[in-house]
Order: C-alpha cells, then structure tokens, then sequence
C-alpha cells in the first residue's frame, strides 16, 4: 500500500539549533517527494520537491532535504532554525503518471527562543 | 503570476444542508485538485479535474462533486453535510504532463467549514 509516515508528531528545538525531520515512504513507482509548510490556519506553501537527479535538493527559507532510496526516506534539515519556521510540516509523495498526492500526518515543529 | 485562490474563507453549515466551494488556478495551470484536511491530519485526495472532466478521485462518496469550468476555476460540492465533513478543504493547481500525471501541486489557502 502506498503510504508516508512522519514518525515525530512534535517536534520542539532551540532558536539556532539544527533541525532534522523525518519522513518515511512506501511506494510502489519512483516517487516524486515533497515537503510543504503549512502555518496556523493556512494553506500549504511548497519547500521543496525531489523529482530525480541530484538526491540531495536545496528548497527555500534555507531548507534541503535527501533523498535516499535505499532506505525509502526524504528526510528534511536545516542548519538554523529561526523562530519564524514554527508551523507544521508535511512530506508528500507522487509519482508520474499519477494524479494524487499522499500526504504524511505532519510534524508540528516549535521553536524556542 | 497570480497564485491559487479560495473562497470563502470560513464557513458554518448544519448537518444534511449542501455547500459549494470554489476555487482560482494558478496563471497557466489546467488542471485542479480538491483535498480534504481533518483537524490533526494530513490533506486526503478527493478529486482532480482536467479539461472540466473527473480525472482521477480518492475514497469519497459520490455526495462529493465537483466542476472546472473553461477558465480552469472550480468548484467543489458537498451535499447532506455530516459532522466529520468538519474540515479545511484546499484546492491546488498544477500542469499535466504529457504523459500522465501532474506536475508539482500550489496550493490555496483553504476554505475551513464546519457542519453543526
């Protein structure tokens, strides 16, 4: 069955501190791989996508992510975190010639100054 | 470029009465897909829609239905509301490929209805 587990329900890290949240695919195509951030009460903005190519894909605010096939994850870090990355992520997976996402349940991430 | 855009915003209906939703493209995008999002949960897939036709559906009743009209605006139906259709509905944009399946999916702010 086609499936995305975001192990971590909440996250809680440090102004400053690294972050790492992972996701976990099952999925029987090559998978098209998505993080999406959604803050409270709003809809959902594109961080990153992997497609194919180079496995590790650079997003915005400072985001990357790495795709491992071996070990069906695409995981999503950042160095710093800031304050203003409090919200909710999610991990999404796609593939060609399909027409739907699969969405993991989110991690809700909070930040402490 | 203009992004994807939803209206209402917020919406309170009762049980068993019918709600319509509606949805803007992105400039440049044909085709247009309609989530459902439980409170806590991840978005689940109700339908696409592709040249004003069904192109693919998720596990939701018929009483679910939807329209694209030629300027690729769309519309999402939901008639006999019940309580678990409490939820964020969000619609996004997106290119089809040749080939089949779309291209990477914008989303829009949402439409939050509540059935009481």
């Amino acid at each position: 069955a086609q499936s995305v587990t975001q192990p971590d329900i909440h996250i809680t890290v440090s102004e400053g501190a690294s972050l790492e949240l992972r996701c976990n695919y099952s999925y029987g195509a090559t998978p098209y791989l998505f993080w999406y951030v959604q803050s409270p009460g709003q809809g959902l903005q594109l961080l990153l996508k992997y497609f194919s190519g180079d496995t590790l894909v650079q997003g915005i605010k400072g985001f990357e992510a790495e795709f491992k096939r071996s070990q069906s994850s695409f995981n999503l870090r950042k160095p710093s975190v800031h304050w203003s990355d409090a919200a909710e992520y999610f991990c999404a997976v796609g593939a060609r010639g399909t027409y739907k996402y699969i969405f993991g349940t989110g991690t809700r991430l909070k930040v402490l100054a | 470029e203009t992004g994807v855009t939803q209206s209402p915003t917020h919406l309170i209906k009762t049980r068993g009465q019918q709600v319509t939703l509606r949805c803007s493209s992105q400039s440049g995008h044909n085709t247009v897909s309609w989530y459902q999002q439980a409170l806590g949960q991840g978005p689940q897939f109700i339908f696409q829609y592709y040249r004003e036709e069904e192109n693919g559906r998720g596990n939701f009743p018929p009483r679910f239905s939807g329209l694209q009209f030629p300027n690729y605006s769309s519309e999402l139906n939901v008639n006999a509301l019940e309580l678990d259709d409490s939820a964020l509905y969000l619609c996004a944009s997106s290119l089809l490929l040749a080939g089949g399946g779309t291209d990477t999916q914008y989303f829009g702010p949402g439409t939050r209805l509540t059935v009481l």
